[in-house]
């Protein structure tokens, strides 16, 4: 079974800052990969993932992440960040197994950023 | 488009008292269906999952059960409730049969439901 960290699990920011959440999961032959956010008391809703082709991957609200496979990472990023960024950022990985019918997630225990004015 | 719903958003239960969550998709058909519950500060536990009509497989074990008794339909039930059992319930469902085995693994959170057991 696959692990997932992240190694934050708060990170405080000044709005129109730069922002890095960062996530690393163990090795595999290969990943897909992840990032949800969750506003408070709703569900989570799928910001970007990676399946294959570029490293580099753009999501909504004008955040994106790289995937790395040397270091087994997965890190999110946003250059300028807004107040209504403020929730929590889960990273999750599935083994992707080809002739599987299922799509088995692992999360990490989730970042939450808080963005003060 | 596909949807999914829960009800009830928010339960306040006794002690040893039944519970019935309930989980509805839309829009598609043959579901990956998942139940997963957030506790504070403990990330995501997944709690069931089912790729077909009666099938579930747990991951834990724990006073909780699945059931699946339509297509798209996935209810979470106890018959008594701890107090452990207070968290944020969430259903989530992927694509059953997909081109793209990637597409299998993207999951659909519902707006989850908010038990609290006193």
């Amino acid at each position: 079974a696959q692990s997932v960290t992240q190694l934050d699990s708060q990170v405080p920011v000044f709005e129109e800052a730069p922002v890095e959440l960062r996530c690393n999961y163990s090795s595999s032959v290969s990943v897909y990969l992840f990032w949800y956010v969750q506003y408070p008391n709703q569900g989570l809703q799928l910001l970007l993932k990676y399946l294959s082709g570029s490293t580099l991957v753009k999501g909504i609200n004008g955040f994106e992440a790289e995937f790395n496979k040397s270091q087994t990472s997965f890190h999110l990023r946003k250059p300028s960040v807004h107040i209504s960024d403020t929730a929590e950022y889960f990273c999750a990985v599935s083994e992707g197994r080809r002739g599987s019918t299922l799509g088995r997630l692992y999360f990490g225990r989730g970042t939450q950023l808080t963005v003060w004015p | 488009s596909q949807t999914i719903h829960q009800w009830p958003a928010t339960l306040v239960q006794p002690v040893g008292s039944p519970l019935s969550l309930e989980c509805t998709v839309e829009g598609t058909s043959n579901p990956n269906l998942y139940w997963y519950r957030q506790a504070a500060g403990r990330g995501l536990q997944l709690l069931f999952y089912s790729v077909g009509i009666g099938q579930i497989s747990s991951e834990v074990p724990q006073n909780l059960s699945a059931s699946r008794p339509q297509d798209r339909q996935f209810i979470l039930s106890s018959k008594k409730l701890l107090l452990s059992d207070s968290g944020f319930y969430l259903c989530a469902w992927s694509r059953g049969l997909a081109q793209w085995v990637g597409h299998l693994d993207t999951q659909y959170f519902g707006p989850g439901t908010r038990l609290t057991v006193l």
